[in-house]
């Protein structure tokens, strides 16, 4: 079944910097990319998402990349904010089933 | 329209009592999954329900069973509790493939 890697596990930067975590997914099946982010207490939110017929996506200061060919995809979040720090998922789909990576925890210090 | 619902938002349990999950999904949804969440294990998958039949399986011990009814509400139950059951529980209602997520049922087993 499909696999989801995710790295790094925490990642802290300074307000403006910019934050790249990266997941790998193991079947080349897949062809839905979701990113959710979850604020502490609270619950998963999406907050952008790619499907395999694209190679980039941008949404504001987001943007996910994706590549099929070495099976995986990045987040990146530029001028980053303190209300960016949470723990962001990357997920991988196939036919139906959303499997997820194990989360980054992402801290932005002011 | 209204989110997605879970009920209780908090339980505790004793080890070997039985407990049961409620999930009301966003109004014309027809899929509903359920994750556990600990921390460090990121979003684990158990079970898809559509128009309730069990669609997907994840890998947890036949003492978490699931059910989908005809109003597509569905409810989890997991039995002969263990301290390692301890968790956030979530559930989350898809109309394509954006999942879409309730707030939790957070299990303290004892």
């Amino acid at each position: 079944g499909e696999n989801v890697e995710q790295h790094p596990s925490t990642l802290s930067v300074q307000e403006g910097d910019s934050a790249v975590i990266k997941c790998t997914y193991s079947d080349s099946a897949s062809n839905y990319f979701p990113w959710y982010k979850q604020e502490l207490g609270k619950r998963p939110q999406l907050i952008i998402d790619i499907r395999s017929n694209v190679g980039e996506k941008k949404d504001q200061r987001i943007a996910v990349t994706l590549n099929k060919t070495a099976k995986h995809f990045s987040l990146h979040i530029t001028e980053t904010q303190p209300e960016d720090s949470a723990v962001y998922f990357c997920a991988a789909a196939g036919f139906q089933k959303l499997v997820f990576g194990t989360g980054t925890r992402l801290l932005v210090s002011p | 329209k209204a989110g997605v619902t879970q009920t209780p938002r908090y339980l505790i349990k004793t080890r070997g009592q039985q407990v049961t999950l409620s999930c009301s999904p966003i109004s014309g949804h027809r899929s509903v999954s359920w994750y556990q969440q600990t921390p460090g294990q990121g979003l684990q998958f158990l079970f898809e329900y559509f128009s309730e039949t069990q669609r997907n399986k994840g890998n947890f011990p036949g003492r978490f069973s699931g059910r989908q009814f005809s109003n597509s509400r569905s409810e989890m139950n997991v039995s002969t509790l263990e301290l390692g059951d301890s968790a956030l529980y979530l559930c989350a209602s898809s109309l394509d493939r954006e999942a879409f997520f309730g707030q939790g049922t957070r299990l303290t087993v004892v």
